[in-house]
C-alpha cells in the first residue's frame, strides 16, 4: 500500500516569512497527526484530526500555526509569521482510527528559519 | 499521556550483545506503549508495541516489557547487528490520548 505522503521534503525561509506543508494520509485512515521533531528530540503532537474535525490542538501555537483537514483526507499545516524557533523536521502520521492503532509516519518536511 | 523519560539518551553496545533502553512514565491511564526506530533523515517506524494487558511481548530478536505497577517499559534488543543502530524513541498513551514520545535513545552496534 502507499506510504503517507508530504511535501515539500525541504523548505527554506526566512523569519516572519510563511510556509505551508500538505500531507496526503493512507488510503482509509481516518486519524491524521501534525508533529514537530526539533533535532534530538522526539516528535511532539501539534494536532491531531479524526475525518475533517480536530481532535487535539492543545499544543499548537494557535497565534501562529493552523492546520486544516477539510475533506477529511488531505491536510496542510501553515505557519505564519515564522520564528527562528520553528526550525524542525514536521511529520505527518495517519493511523485507521483513534483508538492506539499503529501510527504511520511520512518522510517529514526539513523546514530552516534563518 | 503526560511525560515519559528516556533512558539512556546514548547506548553503545559490541555486534552480538544485548541492548536494553527503559521508558518510565506518570498517567496511570495509559494503556499503550509503542517503540519507533528513526534511522538518520528517515521517518519513525514502529518496530514493537504493547498493550496493557500484557507483561511482555517479543518479536524475533526484539522484545518489550511493561511493569504498569512501577509505570515503566523497556525494549530489549538480542543479538545486535550493525543494522540495528538508530534512535529509538519509545512513546505512551491510552484511548484517544495522543501519544507522548520519549526524547530518544541513539543505538550503536560497533562491528
Amino acid at each position: 500500500e502507499a506510504g503517507v505522503a508530504q511535501s515539500p521534503r525541504y523548505k527554506i525561509i526566512e523569519k516572519r516569512q510563511s510556509v505551508a506543508f500538505w500531507c496526503n494520509p493512507i488510503s482509509g485512515h481516518a486519524t491524521l497527526y501534525w508533529y514537530q521533531q526539533i533535532l534530538g528530540q522526539g516528535p511532539k503532537l501539534l494536532i491531531q484530526f479524526q475525518n475533517n474535525g480536530v481532535v487535539d490542538d492543545s499544543q499548537l501555537p494557535k497565534d501562529r500555526f493552523s492546520a486544516e483537514r477539510l475533506k477529511g483526507v488531505d491536510s496542510t499545516l501553515k505557519i505564519q509569521p515564522a520564528k527562528l524557533e520553528d526550525s524542525a523536521v514536521y511529520l505527518c502520521a495517519s493511523s485507521f482510527g483513534l483508538d492506539l492503532f499503529e501510527q504511520y509516519f511520512g518522510p517529514g518536511t526539513r523546514l530552516t528559519v534563518t | 499521556g503526560e511525560n515519559v523519560e528516556q533512558h539512556p539518551s546514548t547506548l553503545s553496545v559490541q555486534e552480538g550483545d544485548s541492548a536494553v533502553i527503559k521508558c518510565t512514565y506518570s498517567d496511570s491511564a495509559s494503556n499503550y506503549f509503542p517503540w519507533y526506530k528513526q534511522e538518520l533523515g528517515k521517518r519513525p517506524q514502529l518496530i514493537i508495541d504493547i498493550r496493557s494487558n500484557v507483561g511482555e511481548k517479543k518479536d524475533q530478536r526484539i522484545a518489550v516489557t511493561l511493569n504498569k505497577t512501577a509505570k515503566h517499559f523497556s525494549l530489549h534488543i538480542t543479538e545486535t547487528q550493525p543494522e540495528d543502530s538508530a534512535v529509538y524513541f519509545c512513546a505512551e498513551g491510552g484511548g484517544n490520548t495522543p501519544l507522548v514520545f520519549g526524547k530518544g535513545t541513539r543505538l550503536s552496534v560497533i562491528a
